[in-house]
């Protein structure tokens, strides 16, 4: 079974750019999250995905933002990109809400702003 | 402030040798998962403890899960090279808009030959 495919892998930007992130779950999967991942602040919640709905948020600024398509993929876009925006972004997806489920995460994205 | 705190933050040791990585806060949890994360990689899954005071063994790894449920360590036996990585601890809510995930700030592993 494939695993979460992040693409791409690596991206520069320069400040007030957006870009957009992709990231396609493992089959069978309808959850999908994100998190942003620096050396100082470890791994931050940005959003999870469940059928399409955005069901829980981190605390991140409005130019943060997701969706899920209806074959569970997903996309995460940030806007106006400020240098502090620099950071791994990992996407993780999990087969269903139970205590004993994992997160199961893609390599994640490098994303360098200047 | 961070609701899972781990300790230590950064750990260099030999070959051989034994560790403890500890992960505490004040909430309880519904479970507590384990990840080690390799350079240029996402996080795996090593682990999920559950119940308050449950000990895990995966090979030369022990990992225990408090009785409160708020704290875990893992312990590592006869640190080998292929150890090194960042571990990872995650509390786990149940609740009704779906699993919540809160991460350790982590510990940074380096096991020297």
């Amino acid at each position: 079974k494939a695993g979460v495919t992040q693409t791409p892998r690596y991206l520069i930007k320069t400040r007030g750019q957006q870009v957009t992130l992709s990231c396609s779950p493992i089959s069978g999967h309808r959850s999908v999250s994100w998190y942003q991942q620096t050396p100082g602040q470890g791994l931050q919640f940005l959003f999870e995905y469940f059928s399409e709905t955005q069901r829980n948020k981190g605390n991140f600024p409005g130019r943060f933002s997701g969706r899920q398509f209806s074959n569970s993929r997903s996309e995460m876009n940030v806007s106006t990109l400020e240098l502090g925006d620099s950071a791994l972004y990992l996407c993780a997806s999990s087969p269903r809400d139970s205590k004993n489920s994992p997160l199961h995460f893609g390599n994640g994205t490098r994303l360098t702003v200047t | 402030t961070q609701l899972l705190e781990q300790s230590p933050q950064f750990l260099s040791i030999q070959e051989g040798e034994n560790l403890t990585v500890y992960c505490n806060s004040s909430s309880v949890f519904s479970s507590l998962q384990w990840y080690r994360q390799e350079p240029g990689e996402g996080p795996v899954l090593l682990v999920t403890v559950v119940t308050g005071g449950e000990v895990k063994k995966l090979k030369r790894l022990t990992f225990q899960f408090g009785d409160a449920r708020k704290d875990s360590s893992l312990h590592i036996t006869a640190a080998q090279p292929g150890d090194t990585g960042l571990y990872l601890c995650a509390g786990v809510w149940v609740v009704d808009t779906g699993n919540q995930f809160y991460f350790g700030t982590g510990t940074s592993l380096t096991v020297i030959p």
